[in-house]
Order: C-alpha cells, then structure tokens, then sequence
C-alpha cells in the first residue's frame, strides 16, 4: 500500500485561512468516509482532530473542518493561529482492512 | 479517561527482534482495537498493525512477515515484536486505541527504539 499523497508543507499568516489535501486512491480514500486528520506538535503524540471526514471528537475547535471529494480528503483551518504551527497528517482505512497515512505537512504560521 | 504507556528497550541489535508493551490504565484492553503506528526520525507516521482483543489482527503488508502483536488481557498490556531489524526499523514507536475504523485516539506518548550494533 502506498503512502496518501499530502504536500510538504502550506504556510498562512495569523487570521488567514489554509487547505491540506490529502490525496490516495478508490481502494483507500475513494472507498469510504474513513479519513482522519491528526495534528502532532513537536516532540509529542499526534492528536485527532477529524474523524470519518468531517467529525470532530469533543474538544477540537471548530476552526478545524473535514471534506472530501472522490479520492481527496481535505483538512482546513480557518483563523490561523501560531499555536497551530505543527505537522498534519491523514490516514484512511483501506479495502484491504489496513490503514494508511499520508506523508505528512508541515504547517508553517508567518 | 484512558492512559497508554509504551515501555520496552530504547537499543536493539540489528537481526534480533524489538519487544515493546504498551499498558492499559483507566480502561480494560477489551475496549478498543490496539494498534501500533511508528515514526522514523525526521519522517511521517507509518500504520503497524492492529489487534482487538478477541484474537483478530490485521498487519501492514510491507511489515507482515515480521510482526506479530498480542494482548495480555491479565495484565491490560499490549505487545508488538518486530523480528529481524535493521536500521531502517529505528523510530518512534506508539500505541494507539481505536474502534474498528481508524480513529487513532488516545494515543501513548510514544519510545524510540534504535537498532544499531
């Protein structure tokens, strides 16, 4: 199974608004609303921020949002803040009952 | 609230095998599926494996023939081996609770495992 397609990294200024996508095929992504999107801060655990495309777990700021379209899933946030400067990642459930994760982005707040 | 604590050892000679538990506290091993993601230095997350606790597991096809994860239920631990390592096996190792769907959460704070002579 390959690795879903993210970009390196997206910057924003504080107060903007930025899009990752997250891009894998009809036999992971493509195939069901299974995607999640994790935030990971240096030197910690990841966090879920999104489940099932669009769901957020309680605690997440609905700045965060989930949407997908065929085969890309997409995670933006809105208001930008410094303390959202991490890396983000997704992962889908696969037709083969395995899960994969996309590269990661680096997310840089100017 | 559920807390995972992954122990093991941080150094492992190349073609033996990584051992590592993960202990359930705040929750019973029968709650979740079990899985263990991994995190090469500098690099993304890479999916292991999972086991819930009925016996069921599923493996990361490039990892297959290497893995084997279990659950001691008398413990509430969780146990990833990988055998034959390499340094390419180096990372940051996690375990993490989910449903049958992935949804990663709560996850351990996570050990590096080094495998170097």
């Amino acid at each position: 199974q390959s690795a879903l397609t993210q970009p390196a990294s997206v910057s924003g200024s504080p107060g903007q608004s930025i899009t990752i996508s997250c891009t894998g095929t009809s036999s992971d992504v493509g195939a069901y609303n299974y995607v999640s999107w994790y935030q990971q801060l240096p030197g910690q655990a990841p966090k879920l921020l999104i489940f099932d495309v669009r769901n957020r777990p309680s605690g997440v700021s609905d700045r965060f949002s989930g949407s997908q379209s065929g085969n890309t899933a997409s995670l933006a946030i809105s208001g930008l803040q410094a303390e959202d400067e991490a890396d983000y990642y997704c992962s889908s459930y696969t037709t083969s009952n395995t899960v994969v994760f996309g590269g990661g982005t680096k997310l840089t707040v100017l | 609230q559920v807390h995972l604590q992954e122990s093991g050892p941080g150094l492992v000679k190349p073609s033996e095998t990584l051992s590592l538990t993960c202990t359930v506290s705040g929750g019973s091993v029968s709650t979740y599926y079990w899985n263990w993601i991994r995190q090469p230095p500098g690099k993304g997350l890479e999916w292991i494996g999972n086991m819930y606790y009925s016996g069921n597991t599923k493996y990361n096809p490039s990892l297959k023939s290497r893995v084997t994860i279990s659950v001691d239920m008398s413990r509430n631990q969780v146990s990833l081996n990988l055998n034959s390592v390499t340094a390419a096996d180096t990372a940051v190792y996690f375990c993490a609770g989910s449903g049958a769907r992935p949804r990663f959460d709560p996850w351990g704070q996570g050990i590096l495992v080094t495998v170097s002579s």
